[in-house]
């Protein structure tokens, strides 16, 4: 049971916009910044956005990231079938004192 | 270009030991902490353990709590995790990441080390 909320499974189709959600607390989500990972079979996490909505150089703008009280979300537009991978929301947890994660969100490009 | 090339991974029994070793490049390493997050086959990422930039602070999961010992050698460029009484939950790739503060998601990940458990 992960402290972060995710959906199991998101998809779309090609050129269509997807939105993952990531739920969270006031410990959490609510008080430190959100990060958002993308992880392709069987490769490492990359970091997609940090701070809620930045985005690293290299990424698309294609990606965005947003934050509303405790909950944070990442949008995907022009859905390319080189999306398809894993996605995981993270932050610090002030109350647990670790990081913690959500449980990814599997994305299909139909 | 930043990287982080993890070893020490392997085999080992259940009750035993294992140290993991992150080294780093590309940045200055003593400027930045540093976390261990694992993932086991087939599952999502878990938080194991973090340090700050000196080594004066250090954060752990309550799963490994008392069992795992993080450090780092900042002459050295290298972080590790001291892993005792392993157990078959363990099993997993450890990443190591680098993160600005040790209190904050992490931006660059190695490429992970499997650690398996069994007898």
């Amino acid at each position: 049971q992960s402290v972060l909320t995710q959906p199991p499974s998101a998809s779309g189709t090609p050129g269509q916009r997807v939105t993952i959600s990531c739920s969270g607390s006031s410990s959490n989500i609510g008080s430190n910044t959100v990060n958002w990972y993308q992880q392709l079979p069987g490769t490492a996490p990359k970091l997609l956005i940090y701070s809620n909505n930045q985005r690293p150089s290299g990424v698309p703008d294609r990606f965005s990231g947003s934050k509303s009280g405790t909950s944070a979300s990442l949008a995907i537009s022009g859905l390319q079938s080189e999306d398809e991978a894993d996605y995981y929301c993270a932050a610090w947890d002030d109350s647990l004192n670790v990081l913690v994660f959500g449980g990814g969100t599997k994305l299909t490009v139909l | 270009e930043v990287q982080l090339v993890e070893s020490g991974g392997g085999l080992v029994q259940p009750g035993g030991s294992l140290r993991l070793s992150c080294a780093a490049s590309g940045f200055t390493f003593s400027s930045y902490a540093m976390h261990w997050v694992r993932q086991a086959p087939g599952k999502g990422l878990e938080y194991v353990s973090a340090i700050s930039s000196n080594g004066g602070s250090t954060y752990y999961a309550n799963s490994v709590k008392g069992r795992f010992t993080i450090s780092r050698d900042n002459s050295k460029n290298t972080l590790y995790l001291q892993m005792g009484s392993l157990r078959a939950e363990d099993m997993a790739v450890y990443y190591c990441a680098r993160t600005p503060i040790a209190v904050a998601p992490p931006d660059y990940w190695g490429q992970g080390t499997l650690v398996t458990v069994s007898s």
